[in-house]
C-alpha cells in the first residue's frame, strides 16, 4: 500500500520567512495529493490540493509543488504569520472512480514566531 | 463550521468495553470516512464507506467495526476497549467516491481508562 513520510516534524520560522515542507510518497499510482491545517483542538481543513496532471500550483502565500518521477511534494508559505502556526499533514491518494483511500503524512507542527 | 457532525463530543470509559460513535455527513455527501488521530500522531485512516457499501480499508483492527445507513449518517464501533484505543477520532466526507477535498468533523475525544 501507499507509504507517505513527511519533513520536517517540527519547523520553527519567524514571521516574514518561508516555510518548506516535504513529502515523498511510494505508490506511483498515487494521483491526488492534498495538504490540511490543524490548528490546536480543531478539524483538519484542506488549504491547498494538487493532481498529478501539473506540477506547481499557487494560492496567494501558499503554493504546492509535486516532481513524480522523484515521488515527492512540498508546501511552501511565504511571508509566514503568527496565524499560520498549526500541525500540516499532506496526503497522497489514488482517486478512481470507485474508491479512494488517503494515506497522510505523520504531520509538522510549524511554529511561527513574531 | 464544516457541515460534518459528530457525537459524543467527549467519551469516558473502561477498559474492556464497547462504545459507538456517530457521524453525520455534509448534505449531499456520499462518502464517509473514519480516522484515528493518537496524541502526537497523524491522521491514520481506519475506513470509507460511500453511499451505504464500504468502499476502502485501512488499518483498522478487527475489534473496530463500522457501518453506513441508509440516510448516509455512519457509526464506528469499538469493542473490548483498551488504553491504546484512547484517541481522538475523526469522520469526514465527501461528494465522491474519493475524489476532492474531505470535509472534517469536530471529532470525537475517546479516553479509555
Amino acid at each position: 500500500g501507499e507509504n507517505v513520510e513527511q519533513h520536517p516534524s517540527t519547523l520553527s520560522v519567524q514571521e516574514g520567512d518561508s516555510a518548506v515542507i516535504k513529502c515523498t510518497y511510494s505508490d506511483s499510482a498515487s494521483n491526488y495529493f492534498p495538504w490540511y491545517k490543524q490548528e490546536l483542538g480543531k478539524r483538519p481543513q484542506l488549504i491547498i490540493d494538487i493532481r498529478s496532471n501539473v506540477g506547481e500550483k499557487k494560492d496567494q502565500r501558499i503554493a504546492v509543488t509535486l516532481n513524480k518521477t522523484a515521488k515527492h511534494f512540498s508546501l511552501h508559505i511565504t511571508e509566514t504569520q503568527p496565524e499560520d502556526s498549526a500541525v500540516y499533514f499532506c496526503a497522497a491518494s489514488m482517486e478512481t472512480d470507485s474508491w479512494g483511500k488517503f494515506q497522510f503524512g505523520a504531520g509538522t507542527q510549524v511554529v511561527v514566531t513574531p | 463550521d464544516s457541515g460534518v457532525t459528530q457525537t459524543p463530543k467527549h467519551l469516558i470509559t473502561a477498559t474492556g468495553q464497547r462504545v459507538t460513535l456517530r457521524c453525520s455527513p455534509r448534505s449531499g455527501d456520499l462518502s464517509v470516512y473514519w480516522y484515528q488521530q493518537s496524541l502526537d500522531q497523524g491522521l491514520q485512516f481506519l475506513i470509507q464507506y460511500y453511499n451505504g457499501e464500504e468502499r476502502a480499508k485501512g488499518n483498522i483492527l478487527e475489534r473496530f467495526s463500522a457501518q453506513q445507513f441508509p440516510d448516509l449518517h455512519s457509526e464506528l464501533n469499538l469493542s473490548s476497549l483498551e488504553l491504546g484505543d484512547s484517541a481522538l477520532y475523526f469522520c469526514a466526507s465527501s461528494v465522491g467516491q474519493g475524489k476532492g477535498e474531505q470535509y472534517f468533523g469536530p471529532g470525537t475525544r475517546l479516553t479509555v481508562t
